[in-house]
This record gives C-alpha cells, structure tokens and sequence, in this order.
C-alpha cells in the first residue's frame, strides 16, 4: 500500500516553460514534505521542503504547494531548464519519526 | 563539508553469495540510514540509526541482512545469502538530528546485481 504516490513516470517541458510535478499521500499523519532530485549514477539531493503548518514555499525557481485537505502537493519549476533534466522524488514524514517515506519518481526532460 | 561516502560503487554477486557495503557518514551526523532502491521505485528504508543504537529496523529482512553501527560513526550493511531480488542500489543516508525537519544527505549508492 503507497503512502506516498507520484502517478505520473515521466514529464516532457520545453525549455522556459513551467514544470508541474505533482504527489499524493495517504497518511494523514504526514507533517513534513521535501522534494528530492536524482542524476543517474548519484544519490538523491534535496532540492525544497514543506512543513503542513504553510501552504507555499519557494527557493529561487521552485516553488512547493501543499494542499492538506486533498492531501496533495505540487512543485513547480519556473523557468525550466534542461539542466533541471532528472528523476524528481517526492517524500513525506511524520515529525515524530523522522524517517521519510518515498514516492515512486517521475522522470523529468527539459527539452532545448 | 564532505558529503556522505559509500563504498563499493558497483558490486556483482552470485546468489547464494554474501556482501557487505560500507558508509561513511557526514561528521557529525547522528542518524544514520539504509535505503534499498529497486528499479522503478523510491528509495525504502532499511533501517534506521541514532548513534550506535537502532531505531527502526522494521523493514530489514533479518533472516538474510544485518546491519551495525559501531561507534556511532562508520556503518556497514550486509546480505548473507543474497537472492536475485535484492538487486538494486543501497543508499546510505545522514542527517543531524533524529526529529524530522532536517533533510537527509544521500551518498551516491552501492549498485548492487545478483545473478
């Protein structure tokens, strides 16, 4: 049972253009959201984090949405770079735990 | 700031044959943690660290892995004997405290392949 759902494997965006990321989750026990990005061959980097007490947080060209009566977040990334080109995984926890459980990933391409 | 180190990179075994990985984990950082992740998956916890003492090892297949933490520094992962399903990257992972806020620092993985 996926307690942290990405439903889309991957995403194509033309360069300059927005890039919408899109996860679900399932446990309302849930308070902390972060974004992780993974080039092939490297481990996931952090990238942006959201705690359930805020709706919005954005660092520079990324922005996360949390909407928690849906239980849904968004990321987005304005403007797109094919450099942003990556596997972008979505993660949640329970504060008191720490320990992050992960979505299955959607394969971003920035195209020139 | 160094980040975290793993070692080996890539790692080929037969089944039935045992493996160890090893990390090294950012100074200073408390909790520590093993990812196994599966092609087309996230990455799923092992088990997790703080100090020397587990914290959840709920996930870790105990007939078959076993994982330390001497010291409360280095630790090591091993798999006797391996299976063909547990092809897959093993990523360690740190942070700085045990209360989720802080993100955790990924090494770049074990790439591990049974055959």
């Amino acid at each position: 049972d996926q307690q942290v759902k990405q439903n889309s494997p991957s995403l194509s965006v033309q360069e300059g253009r927005i890039s919408i990321l899109n996860c679900d989750y399932t446990n309302s026990m849930f308070d902390y959201f972060l974004w992780y990005k993974k080039y092939p061959a490297e481990g996931p980097t952090f990238l942006i984090s959201i705690s359930s007490i805020k709706d919005k947080n954005e660092d520079g060209r990324f922005t996360v949405f949390l909407n928690k009566s849906a239980k849904h977040l968004s990321l987005h990334i304005v403007p797109s770079q094919p450099g942003d080109s990556a596997v972008y995984f979505c993660a949640a926890s329970a504060r008191s735990q720490g320990n992050l459980i992960f979505g299955k990933g959607t394969k971003l391409s920035v195209k020139p | 700031e160094a980040g975290v180190a793993q070692s080996p990179r890539y790692k080929i075994i037969e089944k039935r044959q045992s493996v160890a990985f090893w990390c090294n984990p950012i100074s200073g950082h408390a909790t520590l943690y093993w990812y196994q992740q599966i092609l087309g998956q996230g990455p799923k916890l092992l088990i997790q660290f703080q100090n020397n003492g587990v914290v959840d090892d709920s996930q870790l297949p105990k007939d078959r892995f076993s994982a330390e933490r001497l010291k409360g520094v280095d630790s090591t992962l091993k798999i006797q004997p391996a299976k063909l399903e547990d092809s897959a990257v093993y990523l360690c992972a740190s942070r700085s405290g045990l209360a989720g806020g802080d993100e955790q620092y990924f090494g770049p993985g074990t790439r591990l392949t049974v055959t």
